[in-house]
């Protein structure tokens, strides 16, 4: 199977919250990201976890990691429509990255 | 600083003819990566340099594909001859210390069609 998988679509309305899930499978990756893509452009890393970690919370932005479940998710608070865009999980042992979940806010 | 430059953004050809992307990593950057992104697969590492040698080359799809980087401020990927099978978004990355820490930074893509 592949390395990182993480569903393809979310949609989600403006003011709720946001929750992109993933999974992965190599349980050495020392980090694991989450990174952004807005229409036309290259991707931007937007938050990241150490995997000794279990929670990261920067602004609006939380990450989960469960390391037994190889679990990885990005709950984005307050989504705005600004956060509409692919979200990719991804793993530092591999450079493995997910196929992108694609958020649509809608009003 | 401006970032990974990537040439051509678009690139239209036909099948069987040669094409050669273009990456300009950040300058001081260590490490640069070239990414394959398509609907079906997702975003595919190709290969990855460290100091302009060649890494790791495994995800390379076939002998058609190819990729030098003769200096530490240029990076080329060559596909000859292509097929239509080979359309998609090249993304070159770069990277300044140890991919396991750093983040890479991404170039805007070239977007590929071959007919």
């Amino acid at each position: 199977g592949e390395d990182v998988e993480q569903s393809l679509f979310l949609s989600v309305r403006e003011g709720d919250s946001s929750v992109i899930n993933c999974t992965y499978t190599d349980s050495s990756s020392t980090y694991l990201y989450w990174y952004k893509q807005e229409p036309g452009a290259g991707l931007q890393l937007l938050t990241y976890i150490f995997s000794n970690m279990d929670m990261k919370q920067d602004q609006r932005l939380t990450v989960l990691l469960n390391k037994k479940d190889k679990h990885l998710s990005l709950r984005i608070a307050d989504t705005q429509t600004g956060d509409s865009a692919i979200y990719f999980c991804a793993e530092s042992t591999k450079l493995s990255f997910g196929a992108g979940t694609t958020v649509t806010v809608r009003a | 600083d401006a970032g990974v430059i990537q040439s051509p953004r678009h690139e239209v050809t036909e099948m069987g003819q040669e094409v050669t992307l273009r990456c300009k990593p950040i300058s001081g950057h260590d490490y640069l990566f070239w990414y394959r992104q398509t609907m079906m697969r997702g975003l595919e590492l190709l290969i990855y340099f460290n100091n302009n040698v060649p890494i790791d080359d495994s995800g390379m799809p076939e002998d058609r594909f190819s990729a030098k980087m003769p200096n530490a401020s240029f990076s080329t990927l060559k596909i000859q001859p292509s097929e239509p099978r080979d359309s998609a978004v090249y993304f070159c990355a770069s990277s300044l210390t140890d991919y396991n820490t750093g983040e890479l930074f991404f170039g805007e893509g070239s977007r590929l069609t071959v007919l």
